[in-house]
């Protein structure tokens, strides 16, 4: 069965790096997203992402924020200076349309920063 | 805007008993709903989705859902408990206008406690 695969399970970085995480999305899906969920809070949106561009994204999302799609398989999300308050396990979704379509997660990255 | 609201952040049922998990939404454009679970160390794994048609859906592991427009909810339920049915569930709203890009608003999570 097709699945999401993110990487690493778990990143602990010092406060002020860059961190990227990785994620495969199914591979004909055609939709991307990234959600971060702080330790005992709700699933919040970060972004999403079609057509290699950015098409929504949250008012988490800001400027230390970045995606990518680089080589057409993986997706990527990168942290420019990482904060404190930036742990989270952050999850990869793939969908193959919008609006009725499932979207499938990856099993999350924990981020640790310390 | 939409938002989605679980009453009860954890759950206890005995096996065997109803699972019943609450879930409230609001939307300004008819939404989609989704029923997603958590099991420990695990990503997210859709139980079931309203979107047209029939109002009572049925997912996976023997859980449904039924949609109520007048009442603005999707309460998700289960007639028998399992040992295997603890984890986090997880209520979430997608726009269904045109020009969306089918990001999810979800719930705070309901976490459902199993005793034999």
């Amino acid at each position: 069965e097709p699945e999401v695969t993110q990487t690493p399970s778990h990143q602990v970085t010092q406060m002020g790096q860059e961190v990227i995480l990785r994620c495969v999305p199914i591979s004909n899906h055609l939709y991307f997203y990234w959600y971060r969920q702080i330790l005992g809070q709700k699933v919040e949106f970060l972004v999403s992402f079609y057509n290699n561009e950015i098409s929504e994204k949250s008012e988490i999302f800001d400027d230390q924020f970045s995606v990518e799609r680089p080589d057409g398989s993986n997706f990527t999300l990168k942290i420019r200076s990482t904060k404190l308050e930036d742990s989270a396990m952050y999850f990869c979704a793939s969908k193959s349309g919008t609006g009725n379509t499932e979207a499938f997660f990856g099993q999350g990255t924990r981020l640790t920063v310390v | 805007a939409q938002s989605v609201t679980q009453l009860g952040s954890h759950v206890s049922v005995s096996e065997g008993a109803l699972v019943l998990l609450r879930c409230n939404y609001s939307s300004s454009v008819p939404p989609y709903l989704f029923w997603y679970v958590q099991y420990p160390n695990q990503g997210l794994q859709l139980l079931l989705k309203y979107t047209t048609g029939a109002t009572l859906v049925k997912g996976i592991n023997g859980f449904e859902a039924e949609f109520k427009k007048s009442e603005t909810s999707f309460h998700l339920t289960k007639p028998s408990a399992h040992m295997s049915d603890a984890a986090e569930y997880f209520c979430a709203v997608s726009e269904s206008a045109a020009d969306s890009w089918g990001k999810l608003q979800f719930g705070a999570g309901t976490q459902v406690v199993v005793t034999p």
